[in-house]
């Protein structure tokens, strides 16, 4: 089955504390995002990836940091989190050519104490 | 980026038509028009996209003026199970992925 898999689903951590929500796709794809949902301010893009070794910033990505070295895996690290990162993350991939059609994983419900 | 402007909320009821406008005045001519669902706590999932005129699929239809300046969400008949969040997108077809997904449209379909 085609799907992009995140974990840990839920984590509740505390503030300084290193983490890495992995995230993983099984369709070949090579781009691969990361965005934050928080309430009343919708889906906020955090980095993107257009292929392997290829990062970029979105429009949120203080506080965070990403690997690609594999096409199908795309990692989101946060260093030293603190409390204003405590929000529900997604990961997705798009498919390239003329579809923009994105991919999205399950979630990450982080909390940071 | 083009930027996008949705109403905040709707509200219909089961079987009607439900029309969600979205307005992005400064698309580029690279631009897609994407169309996104979202039920709580899920990602979200795509349900169209277009470029100009109409598009179709099962699920729903997209219209695009042919200024492009704005688009129209159409779903047939909604059920109780279309309550939703949906959101417009106007990206690039190629170049960078840097999407900006706004705050969406709450549709709450009533019985």
């Amino acid at each position: 089955e085609a799907q992009v898999t995140q974990n840990p689903r839920y984590l509740i951590t505390v503030t300084g504390k290193k983490l890495t929500v992995t995230c993983s796709q099984n369709m070949n794809h090579e781009y691969m995002s990361w965005y934050r949902q928080d309430p009343g301010l919708g889906l906020r893009q955090i980095y993107y990836s257009m292929n392997v070794e290829v990062t970029d910033k979105g429009d949120v990505p203080e506080g965070y940091k990403v690997s690609r070295k594999e096409k199908r895996n795309f990692p989101l690290i946060l260093e030293s989190p603190s409390p204003n990162q405590t929000s529900l993350y997604f990961c997705a991939s798009r498919r390239g050519g003329s579809s923009d059609e994105q991919f999205f994983g399950p979630g990450t419900r982080l909390t940071v104490l | 980026l083009a930027k996008t402007t949705q109403p905040i909320s709707m509200d219909s009821y089961e079987g009607q038509e439900v029309n969600i406008t979205c307005s992005h005045n400064n698309i580029a001519t690279n631009d897609y028009i994407t169309w996104y669902q979202q039920f709580p706590s899920q990602g979200p999932r795509f349900i169209i996209q277009g470029y100009k005129t109409k598009v179709t699929n099962e699920v729903a239809s997209l219209f695009i003026p042919a200024d492009r300046k704005s688009s129209t969400l159409s779903l047939p008949r909604v059920s109780l199970s279309d309550t939703a969040v949906y959101y417009c997108l106007v990206g690039p077809y190629s170049g960078t992925y840097k999407y900006i997904f706004g705050t969406g449209t709450r549709l709450k379909v009533l019985a």
